[in-house]
């Protein structure tokens, strides 16, 4: 079936203006997450959606960036007022729980984010 | 706190030999889970194996095994009869009991020569 889609797969913006990254997880998947691959850095985690539970903010840098998720499967990461230090490649992955647990995540191919 | 630690930032391995990348953890849950991802060059992460801290068996997928040493806090992967597709960014990622983040390593890279 149909892996997990993000798109644009390549963003160039300009310092100060605001971003949107959208994923479509893998169909049936009740979790999703964003994590953030930069050269300095490495992947670091920034958010988890479960259903309709509160999502797991604790991984998001600054009050700059923010995420919903709408009817419990598209997401969208927003980033407000981009710094060049956001330049990096924003990866979303989705999980199925099975039996209170999530199993793997699975990537999609990432944003390529450029903030000149 | 968690940590992974991946301590060969590249690895060279002839075609059809077996290669090992090493990965250690630090955690004191005594429940988590051990995964290791490949990254080719389109930036795509893609799974190869996991490893439940209470698993018995080491783990295999085809030609990937994982070597878990519990008590070393080790979780090497090993691919054996390496192609050049293999050639690529691995990463070993560790999930923590009760939380659903993965928390991932700095990663080795691997290439396989002809």
């Amino acid at each position: 079936g149909a892996g997990v889609s993000q798109s644009p797969s390549n963003k160039v913006t300009e310092k100060g203006k605001d971003v949107e990254l959208r994923c479509d997880p893998i169909s049936g998947h009740t979790a999703l997450y964003w994590y953030r691959q930069s050269l300095g850095q490495g992947l670091e985690f920034l958010i988890y959606f479960q259903g309709n539970s509160a999502p797991d903010k604790s991984g998001l840098p600054s009050d700059r960036f923010s995420a919903e998720r709408t009817g419990g499967s598209v997401s969208t990461l927003t980033i407000q007022r981009t710094q060049q230090e956001d330049s990096a490649v924003y990866l979303c992955a989705s999980s199925f729980q099975r039996g209170g647990f999530q199993e793997t995540q699975y990537f999609g191919p990432g944003t390529r984010l450029l903030v000149l | 706190a968690q940590k992974i630690t991946q301590t060969q930032p590249g690895m060279f391995v002839q075609e059809k030999e077996a290669v090992t990348l090493d990965c250690t953890y630090d955690t004191s849950d005594p429940s988590y889970g051990l995964f290791w991802y490949k990254q080719p060059s389109s930036g795509e992460m893609i799974f190869l194996i996991y490893q439940g801290s209470y698993d018995q068996q080491n783990a295999t997928e085809g030609r990937y095994s994982l070597n878990f040493q519990k008590a070393r806090k080790s979780a090497n992967l090993v691919i054996s009869a390496s192609q050049l597709g293999d050639s690529a960014m691995y990463f070993c990622a560790m999930r923590q009991g009760g939380s659903e983040k993965l928390v991932f390593g700095k990663g080795t890279k691997l290439t396989v020569n002809p």
